[in-house]
């Protein structure tokens, strides 16, 4: 069965600063990898997906991802954080039988400091 | 388009009523999900239909919950009898298929307090 470890609860980071959300995999097969946002209140929003290609996934609000099969990472990433990107952020994922079946993380808040 | 649409927004209810939750889909979407999040058991998927019909229902914890999905533009999900456990923020979300266009788009969802 598929899972996905999200090691950090919480990460904190200074507005203007690069920013990375950790995301490790467990999956037979080739995986279907992603990240949603969710903000308070609201439900999740997508922000990127990795099916198949290029190993850097670019995504909505400038966020990006780097899928690296060997350490079976999709980590989440941003140049230049804002505060008004903190959320929860989940990564999940699927194999490639799961027809749209994710299997969530637990969940990583960030939190930018102005 | 409005997006996936839920409601109630919030339900307070008392153990052993019956509980029942609406989703409305984004048209067009063939495919809908149920989620419930908790704080101690995350995202947790219930159950999923394709074109209508259940695929997968192995995520419902007990025969007390039961989902259809009568046409392509509404959904329920009802839980009797409601027990305190359920309380939980209860998601719908739909998309319109998989592969390269693969994505869910969530609903607001319900907070569910059973008291």
């Amino acid at each position: 069965a598929q899972s996905v470890a999200q090691p950090e609860d919480q990460v904190n980071v200074a507005e203007g600063n690069p920013l990375t959300v950790k995301c490790t995999y467990s999956v037979s097969g080739n995986p279907y990898l992603f990240w949603y946002v969710q903000y308070p209140n609201r439900g999740l929003q997508f922000l990127l997906k990795y099916i198949t290609g290029d190993n850097l996934v670019k995504g909505s609000y400038g966020f990006e991802a780097e899928f690296n099969k060997s350490q079976t990472s999709f980590h989440l990433k941003k140049p230049s954080a804002l505060v008004s990107d903190s959320a929860l952020y989940f990564c999940a994922v699927r194999d490639e039988t799961g027809f749209q079946k994710l299997v969530f993380g637990t969940g990583t808040r960030l939190l930018v400091s102005p | 388009d409005a997006g996936v649409i839920q409601s109630p927004r919030h339900e307070v209810t008392e153990m052993g009523q019956e509980v029942t939750l609406r989703c409305k889909p984004i048209s067009g979407h063939n495919s809908l999900f149920w989620y419930r999040q908790t704080m101690m058991r995350g995202l947790e998927l219930l159950i999923y239909f394709n074109n209508n019909v259940p695929i997968d229902d192995s995520g419902m914890p007990e025969d007390r919950f039961s989902a259809k999905m009568p046409n392509a533009s509404f959904s329920t999900l009802k839980i009797q009898p409601s027990e305190p456990r359920d309380s939980a923020v209860y998601f719908c979300a739909s998309s319109s298929g998989g592969g390269r266009n693969e994505k869910l788009f969530f609903g607001s969802g319900t907070q569910l307090s059973v008291l």
